[in-house]
């Protein structure tokens, strides 16, 4: 079965630092879709990145970037320079061939000024 | 991008009422719908999926004689929550997948329910 761990429940930073959201997954198919979401309080989630199970290549957006590795089962989710806005709940998914997409329990991530 | 639009936002309905969500693509097809809820500080639980034209799916634990899931064509999902109970107040979030584009997902902005 298809599990999605975020084992750092709350993060609170600084302006300006780096922060590293962990994610580690669990899946038995070969093929698997994994995605980051934002949700701010407003409760709307707001899709960041979507990965494919065959594409190791880490991803750089902006002051956004992710690191896939299949050997230890991860897809970590950093902020470089992090702003107030970025003050939020991002969620790591998975999807396997069902479609189903299973969401970790969450980071809370406080940007303090 | 898709997108898909959920009504009402919010909702506040007696206890032993009955209320509908409504979940549609604005300029896509979804044959398959997923219905997810999540309790204050808690992660999205997915509910159920919905399929155009057949009963839905249900996860484990979720009661489908409660919360009931009418698919009834590629653009339009709806929940509905019989017998509103306050412990049902939560916050109900859809999701559609695009037909023969299984890797993409798009959610609606969800339906924050309290039931008084």
């Amino acid at each position: 079965a298809q599990k999605v761990t975020q084992a750092q429940t709350e993060i609170s930073v600084v302006e300006k630092e780096d922060v590293t959201l962990d994610c580690v997954y669990e899946t038995r198919d070969t093929t698997y879709y994994l995605f980051w979401y934002k949700q701010p309080p407003s409760g709307e989630l707001v899709f960041l990145i979507r990965r494919n199970s065959f594409d190791e290549q880490n991803e750089i957006s902006g002051r956004y970037s992710w690191n896939f590795q299949k050997s230890t089962s991860s897809f970590n989710f950093t902020i470089t320079a992090s702003q107030v806005v970025d003050s939020a709940v991002y969620f790591c998914a998975l999807s396997e061939a069902d479609d189903k997409i299973i969401f970790g329990k969450g980071t809370r991530l406080h940007i303090l000024p | 991008g898709a997108v898909v639009s959920q009504h009402p936002s919010w909702v506040i309905c007696k206890s032993g009422t009955s209320v509908k969500i409504e979940c549609r693509s604005l300029d896509f097809q979804a044959t398959t719908m997923f219905w997810y809820r999540q309790f204050p500080k808690q992660s999205l639980m997915l509910m159920a999926t919905s399929n155009e034209g057949s009963k839905a799916t249900y996860e484990q634990g979720v009661e489908k004689d409660k919360f009931l899931i009418n698919h009834a064509s590629l653009t339009l999902s709806t929940l509905t929550v019989t017998s509103a109970h306050p412990e049902d107040s939560s916050f109900y979030i859809c999701s559609a997948r695009l037909t023969g584009h299984l890797t993409e997902a798009f959610f609606g902005q969800g339906t924050r329910l309290t039931v008084v």
